[in-house]
């Protein structure tokens, strides 16, 4: 079975901290993603990749950066966090372009206070 | 901007009935089609795909497909309170070929 693993399952951090949340899959995938999921507003792309050091901009990626510098791990960093990043990240990857049957993380419940 | 709407729900239903998910999609051009199911406290899942118009059954699940209406659905047979869950359509059909999703329906099956 594809494992996708998130670091941490709760997190709290503070205003203008810098926030990393790491991802790693065991399945030699390809293609990795973050989402973010909030109340009402569903499932948002923040930020994807399609190979190793490889990153494209999703749907917000306004106050996040991201980095892989390898192929199993794909980093999301919150540069200085902010009260309305607080939500449930979640990471994903599929084995190869076209990001069809996603594997999702656990996801990480981030509180920025 | 390309959208993919859903009804929030809560959708309850009893325990034997059929439920009914719907969803449309404003990309004409999409092309794939999925559902996903996501338990209270998980992760979604994927439960379903289809890509040509009509009926794709698999067990009690039948996923409905029109792409002349945009509309594409997902019936659930013989519904079971295991069912309860969050259903989350997404089309392929972001600028690099990403997923869009819907921001899901609520399924409540009462026993």
């Amino acid at each position: 079975d594809v494992k996708v693993t998130q670091s941490s399952r709760y997190l709290v951090k503070r205003t203008g901290e810098k926030v990393f949340l790491e991802c790693v899959q065991d399945m030699d995938h390809e293609n990795m993603f973050w989402y973010r999921q909030d109340p009402g507003l569903g499932l948002r792309l923040i930020y994807f990749s399609y190979d190793v050091k490889m990153k494209e901009k999703g749907d917000i990626p306004e106050g996040y950066s991201v980095s892989r510098e390898k192929k199993e791990r794909f980093s999301l960093i919150l540069e200085s966090a902010s009260t309305n990043q607080t939500s449930m990240y979640l990471c994903a990857s599929t084995l190869g372009q076209g990001s069809e049957k996603l594997f999702f993380g656990s996801g990480t419940q981030l509180s920025v206070l | 901007q390309k959208e993919v709407e859903q009804n929030s729900g809560p959708l309850s239903v009893p325990e034997g009935a059929i439920a009914s998910l719907n969803c449309t999609y404003s990309d004409r051009g999409s092309q794939s089609f999925f559902w996903y199911r996501q338990y209270s406290g998980k992760s979604p899942e994927l439960i379903m795909s289809i890509y040509s118009n009509g009926d794709k059954e698999d067990g009690r699940f039948t996923a409905q497909l029109n792409k002349a209406s945009q509309y594409v659905s997902l019936l659930i047979r013989d519904s079971q309170p295991s069912d309860s869950a969050t259903y989350l359509c997404a089309v392929k059909g972001g600028s690099q070929g990403n997923l869009i999703f819907g921001k899901g329906t609520k399924l409540s099956v009462k026993p």
